[in-house]
């Protein structure tokens, strides 16, 4: 089975920064990736597919790269509704496999 | 547009039995992959199941020889079968169409076992 490593479990920033999250497989999966989205007590929400692909509706502020097994996803000028935990998952393989998550707070 | 509604959460004994639904409109649940994935109160995601459109199923380790994986294309809805329920089992359960990986999330269903 593929483990997903996420990094760092949570970050402070404030609104107008640039933040890059990080997410390593335990082997190559090529570019089958996405990053989701979630808030408290809501489904999570597709930002990214396929590591750098953005997802429709989603803003261009977010942007995703990487293949194999190190991919990075990058917010750039954080907004206020951008503050969530943010999840990688790869569907490389079954079992799928999400990343532990990283938790973005407002500094 | 794409909808997806669960139902059919609640309170159950460990040991007990539950039916998930999902409920999908907008598209044919019968030729998408469609994911089940869980999410325990203040945890992270875990992915559980899948349905191909062909009809195989994979199971997560955690739930293998528990849980049962189907659809009615009749109806349009996918179901989740969890049987010999455990207390680890509570979450949020999320059914999910499959396009390039997770891509639609319906709002999820509550499954608490105590």
């Amino acid at each position: 089975d593929i483990q997903m490593t996420q990094s760092p479990s949570s970050l402070s920033a404030s609104v107008g920064d640039s933040v890059t999250l990080t997410c390593r497989a335990s082997q190559g999966i090529g570019n089958d990736l996405g990053w989701y989205q979630q808030k408290p007590g809501k489904a999570p929400k597709r930002l990214i597919y396929a590591a750098s692909s953005l997802q429709s509706g989603v803003p261009s502020r977010f942007s995703g790269s990487g293949s194999g097994t190190e991919f990075t996803l990058t917010i750039s000028s954080l907004q206020p509704e951008d503050f969530a935990t943010y999840y990688c998952l790869q569907h490389n393989s079954y079992p799928l496999s999400f990343g532990g998550g990283t938790k973005v707070e407002i500094k | 547009e794409v909808q997806l509604v669960e139902s059919g959460g609640g309170l159950i004994q460990p040991g007990g039995s539950l039916r998930l639904s999902c409920a999908a409109s907008g598209f044919t649940v019968e030729s998408n992959y469609m994911s089940w994935a869980r999410q325990a109160p203040g945890k992270g995601l875990e992915w559980v199941s899948v349905i191909y459109s062909g009809g195989g199923t994979y199971y997560a380790d955690s739930v293998k020889g528990r849980f049962t994986i189907s659809r009615d294309n009749s109806k349009s809805t996918l179901y989740l079968q969890m049987n010999s329920l455990r207390v680890e089992d509570t979450a949020v359960y999320y059914c999910a169409r499959d396009n390039s990986g997770p891509s639609q999330w319906g709002q999820g269903t509550l499954v608490t076992v105590s």
